[in-house]
């Protein structure tokens, strides 16, 4: 079945870079685009930017200048990045196959010193 | 970018209620509108696509509509099992945005 997995550090320093990665399992990266959706604590859910089945990707224009997405096709590995972290990055990062079809459980990210 | 004003905010319920929660669009997004559940702690499950299609295993008492640029989740004779927040989606247009979400509350 479709399985997606976040994982990463739970802890990062303000300025830093977030890089988390999305393992997948049950559909292919060729055929399946993955998005990345937030979440801060309480709060609703963000778009933060999708890899499409092609290879290219979008991007939210509020993240845009911080963020790239990138794939691993034959290790089923989805990247973020997203550089100059503040404490109001602080989420739940999920990454989703097509636009919600499914789900990882996502993973909390705190930036703090 | 397109704002997905989602109403009401919460909602106060009991099982067996028929419950509405509606989302419009800044501007036409046509059928490219999901909704969402999610339970606390948990991750969304995908409930409705494209406006009015049912998802894969969701039961039938959910359904969606559209009338012009208002969208539509309607949840009939709800059960313990859907008290959960609900957000919509639009995918229309870069960026794609969320609504601000509906919490379902047990009176």
């Amino acid at each position: 079945q479709v399985q997606l997995k976040e994982s990463g550090p739970g802890l990062v320093q303000p300025s830093q870079t977030l890089s988390l990665t999305c393992t997948v399992s049950g559909f292919s990266l060729t055929s399946n685009s993955v998005s990345w959706v937030r979440q801060p604590p309480g709060k609703g859910l963000e778009w933060m930017g999708a890899i499409w089945s092609g290879g290219s990707t979008d991007y939210n224009s509020a993240l845009k200048s911080r963020l790239s997405i990138s794939r691993d096709t034959s290790k089923s590995q989805v990247f973020l990045k997203m550089n100059s972290l503040q404490t109001e990055d602080t989420a739940i990062y999920f990454c989703t196959r097509g636009l919600g079809a499914g789900w990882g459980q996502g993973t909390l990210v705190t930036v703090s010193s | 970018d397109i704002q997905m004003t989602q109403s009401p905010s919460s909602m106060s319920v009991s099982l067996g209620d028929t419950v509405t929660i509606t989302c419009r669009a800044s501007q036409d997004v046509g059928i490219y509108v999901n909704w969402f559940q999610q339970k606390p702690g948990k991750s969304p499950r995908r409930m409705i696509y494209r406006a009015t299609n049912l998802a894969d295993g969701v039961p039938s008492r959910f359904s969606g509509s559209r009338s012009g640029s208002d969208y539509s989740l309607t949840i009939s004779s709800l059960e313990s099992e859907d008290v959960a927040d609900y957000h919509c989606l639009q995918y229309d247009e870069y960026p794609y945005t969320f609504g601000a979400g509906t919490k379902l509350e047990l009176k």
